[in-house]
């Protein structure tokens, strides 16, 4: 499974877009990147998962680059509620696979 | 997506006792469930591998005699902690995955806090 690398932490203010970057230089062909939001004494809870290019949903954007070996979440206009920890996450494509967490990223948002 | 629900949300327990953790899919026909255990301000570690009616896989360094794992039903994966330490005081999350191809989403439980005196 490919490591990833994601700032420990963020600070941003309410209203405003927030990027969090991740690096996984050794993804495999067949590797989904997948961000997970965990809110503090919660299980994590997933926010959206990629292949290439650009995926987005009602809550985020994910960008992925033609080479694959980053990716970068954009949450838009957070507000509060938005504070809590993003893991970015590799993942091998279909069936029961392992999810392996990294350290995370704290973001706290700002009134 | 699946709803999965734990029991109990927090427990406390002397040490050398055992603590049973349940987690049970609600909606869903789980064949796999996972165990995770969370330090504070820590990430989550995987533990252990839930299958259905065989043996779970437990990850390097986890003591499978210490961290019992049953998983008879599509609905319900118990982890029993046996003889509990104070270290054993963590937060442990149970989740289960679709396995559908293509999609790796798991879906989380709310997280059981275990202390140990």
């Amino acid at each position: 499974l490919a490591k990833t690398t994601q700032p420990i932490s963020m600070d941003s203010y309410e209203g405003q877009e927030v990027n969090i970057t991740c690096s996984h230089n050794n993804i495999a062909t067949n590797d989904y990147i997948t961000w997970y939001q965990q809110f503090p004494s919660q299980g994590p809870r997933f926010i959206i998962q990629g292949y290439k290019t650009k995926v987005t949903n009602e809550v985020a954007s994910l960008f992925i680059p033609a080479d694959r070996k980053s990716s970068t979440l954009s949450l838009p206009r957070v507000s509060l509620s938005d504070t809590a920890v993003y893991y970015c996450l590799v993942v091998l494509s279909g069936g029961y696979n392992k999810l392996i967490f990294g350290a995370g990223t704290r973001l706290a948002v700002h009134p | 997506g699946a709803v999965v629900s734990q029991h109990p949300s927090w427990v406390i327990c002397k040490s050398g006792t055992s603590v049973k953790i349940e987690c049970r899919s609600l909606d869903f026909q789980a064949t796999t469930m996972f165990w995770y255990r969370q330090f504070p301000k820590q990430s989550l570690m995987l533990m252990a591998t839930s299958n259905e009616g065989s043996k779970a896989t437990y990850e390097q360094g986890v003591e499978k005699d210490k961290f019992l794992i049953n998983h008879a039903s599509l609905a319900l994966s118990t982890l029993t902690v046996t003889g509990a330490h104070p270290e054993d005081s963590s937060f442990y999350i149970c989740s289960v995955t679709s396995g559908t191809s293509g999609s790796n989403e798991q879906f989380f439980g709310p997280g059981t806090r275990l202390t140990v005196l």
